[in-house]
């Protein structure tokens, strides 16, 4: 079971949109719509904010938004705010006998 | 309302082994579709899947941590327990479990996570 492939940073201006990516195989990622993505602010445990690919769990932002293209998942903020700096991982169902894998991670940096 | 919260020791020695509890409410552990699971993350490091329970008491564990790994649930006490055996300080981490949703294969509900210091 290898971990999901995310960039270490990803850095935006307040305003203005930012994409982090997750690339997997088609064991996992390209197999199934069960990408999920989760974010985690310092000391604080993560939360989570797409599940299913695309979809958005009650409270959360639609400045948030994932998809998903062959073995690649991706997060889009929009609309980048100071409080969406945090690190967010993605993770998804694989079809190896663990059922469950995370991502690297990505540090999100607002400037 | 779904809560989960981690108990268990914040300091071990090295060889010995690590016992921890979930207790949960706000759900039933014997509803079809439902799992808690345990993730831990070492300091300034990114969070590392260890294992899942399932309702129907299918268990699952990571690869690379499955010898030293036991999970097990007691649905009476709403309780989750994952012990851990020959503990390194390679595995001195935050210990989170959290609520699994089959139906989208995600966590979506976490606990604060509990601090293990492995040091002799």
């Amino acid at each position: 079971q290898s971990a999901l492939t995310q960039p270490a940073s990803v850095s935006g201006s307040p305003g203005q949109s930012i994409t982090i990516s997750c690339t997997g195989t088609s064991s996992d990622v390209g197999g199934y719509n069960y990408v999920s993505w989760y974010q985690q602010h310092p000391g604080k445990a993560p939360k989570l904010m797409i599940y299913e690919v695309s979809n958005r769990p009650s409270g959360v932002s639609n400045r948030f938004s994932g998809s998903k293209s062959g073995n690649t998942a991706s997060l889009t903020i929009s609309g980048l705010q100071a409080e969406d700096e945090a690190d967010y991982y993605c993770s998804s169902y694989t079809s190896s006998s663990t059922r469950y894998v995370f991502g690297t991670g990505t540090k999100v940096t607002v400037l | 309302q779904i809560t989960l919260k981690e108990s268990g020791p914040t300091l071990v020695k090295p060889t010995q082994t690590l016992t921890l509890t979930c207790t949960f409410s706000g759900f039933s552990l014997s509803t079809s579709g439902v799992g808690v699971g345990w993730i831990r993350q070492p300091p300034g490091k990114a969070l590392e899947w260890l294992a899942l329970i399932y309702w129907n008491d299918d268990k699952r564990y990571s690869p690379s941590l499955k010898s030293r790994l036991t999970i097990t649930k007691d649905t009476s006490k709403n309780q989750v327990v994952l012990t851990m055996t020959n503990m390194d300080p390679v595995d001195t981490a935050t210990y989170y479990c959290a609520h699994y949703f089959i139906a989208a294969a995600g966590y979506d509900y976490w606990g604060q996570g509990t601090l293990v210091t492995v040091s002799s």
